[in-house]
Order: structure tokens, then sequence, then C-alpha cells
């Protein structure tokens, strides 16, 4: 089955607006995270932002917020003001439990921003 | 700081072809990674390492063998290269002792087999 699921293959936004980016996942562990990373054109994985199946608050690094909506199993990835930059893949991706830590990923949103 | 370097950038290899790939850090990290990314279906784990001298298979081990002879250098090895591992592998690694710590990623192979 599925761990985590991101439906959007692809996303568009217009400069300076704020942009969703849509992640579900499945697990019956009660400890677990949620990682965003970004992999733009040139290959590498930059890490975005993590949730903490525990936190009380919602995530935000920068422009990036995560808004965990922990009964219906979502993560999502919000970028306000986004900008040229921000085109790239976004990969959203889970660990289970409080071991050495396994990541499963999700297939990715590619997000293309325009001026 | 260089973080996670992989070695080579770029190969092309033929059936039956074997090869290493190098993966090192310099962050003291316990933990290291091999994926791989194929096109739509994100990183795949295919080994992993949870300190020197302990490896452990992943979602996709077959055809791959590793090594963590040294805390900082992590090897995948191809005995018998096969089209189906043409694929963008990526090496990871991470520290212990903090449940939010990301992985951090080296730049990634690309590796065709013809």
């Amino acid at each position: 089955a599925q761990k985590i699921t991101q439906t959007q293959p692809g996303m568009f936004v217009q400069e300076k607006e704020a942009v969703t980016l849509d992640c579900t996942y499945d697990t019956s562990d009660p400890s677990y995270g949620l990682f965003w990373y970004k992999q733009p054109s040139s290959g590498e994985m930059i890490f975005l932002i993590y949730q903490g199946s525990y936190d009380q608050q919602n995530a935000t690094e920068g422009r990036y917020s995560l808004n965990f909506q922990k009964a219906r199993k979502s993560a999502n990835l919000v970028i306000s003001a986004s900008q040229l930059g921000d085109s790239a893949m976004y990969f959203c991706a889970m660990r289970e439990g409080q071991g050495f830590q396994k990541l499963v990923f999700g297939t990715g949103t590619r997000l293309l921003v325009s001026p | 700081n260089a973080g996670v370097t992989q070695t080579p950038k770029f190969r092309v290899l033929k059936t039956g072809q074997s090869m290493t790939l190098l993966c090192a850090q310099d962050m003291n990290h316990e933990y290291m990674y091999w994926y791989r990314q194929d096109p739509g279906m994100g990183l795949r784990l295919i080994h992993y390492s949870v300190g020197e001298g302990t490896t452990a298979k992943g979602e996709v081990p077959d055809g791959y063998n590793v090594s963590r002879l040294k805390k900082q250098n992590f090897l995948l090895g191809l005995e018998s290269a096969a089209p189906s591992q043409t694929s963008v592998y990526f090496c990871a690694s991470k520290q212990t002792g903090t449940r939010g710590a990301e992985q951090y990623f080296g730049p990634g192979t690309r590796l065709t087999v013809t």
C-alpha cells in the first residue's frame, strides 16, 4: 500500500502568490515524522521542513509552512509569496517509529512558478 | 564543508559490467543510505547502514551490494549491471539521536546501462 501519496503531478502558480502542495500519508505507528524536500533541475535534494507526529504546532521555516492535519493524515506544504526559484520538484517523505529512521518518499509534485 | 559527496557523477555501463559507487560524508553521521530515483517513482531505498561495519536491505536491494568499512564511506556495488538499473543514485547520511534530523543528500550519480 502506498504510504505517501502526492496526487498533484504538476502545479502552476504565479510569482508572489501562495501555493499548497498536497501530501497524505498512511501509518499505524503513533510516532512518525513528515519531511518535505525540494529538488531543483540541478538534481540535488534540499531539506525544507519537518513535522513530528507529537508536535502541537504546525512547522514553519521562512516562506514554508506545513499544514498538518493529523486526523486527515495530511501534511500539505504551503509556500507563501512564490518566487521563480521555487520552480522544482517537491517530495513529501515519512519516517515511521523511533528506530534508525528510514524515509519513504512520495512520487513528487512539479511546481512551476510563472512571472 | 563538503557534506555528502558521490563519485562518479555520471557513468555508462554495458550490460553485465560491474562498478562501485562511492559515497563519502564528513559530518560524522552514523546512518547512511543509498536510494535510486526513477521517473515518476520518487526515491526508493536500496540499502542502508546504521554504523560502521553494518548494512541492511531496503525496499529494492536486488542486484546491489554495499559495504561500510569506514564510518565516513558507504559503497554501492553492482556486480552485473542490467538495463533496469539505469537510474539516478543518491546517497544520504543522518545523525543519530534527533528524531527530526533530516537526511543530507549527495548530488547524485546518473547511471546508464546499455
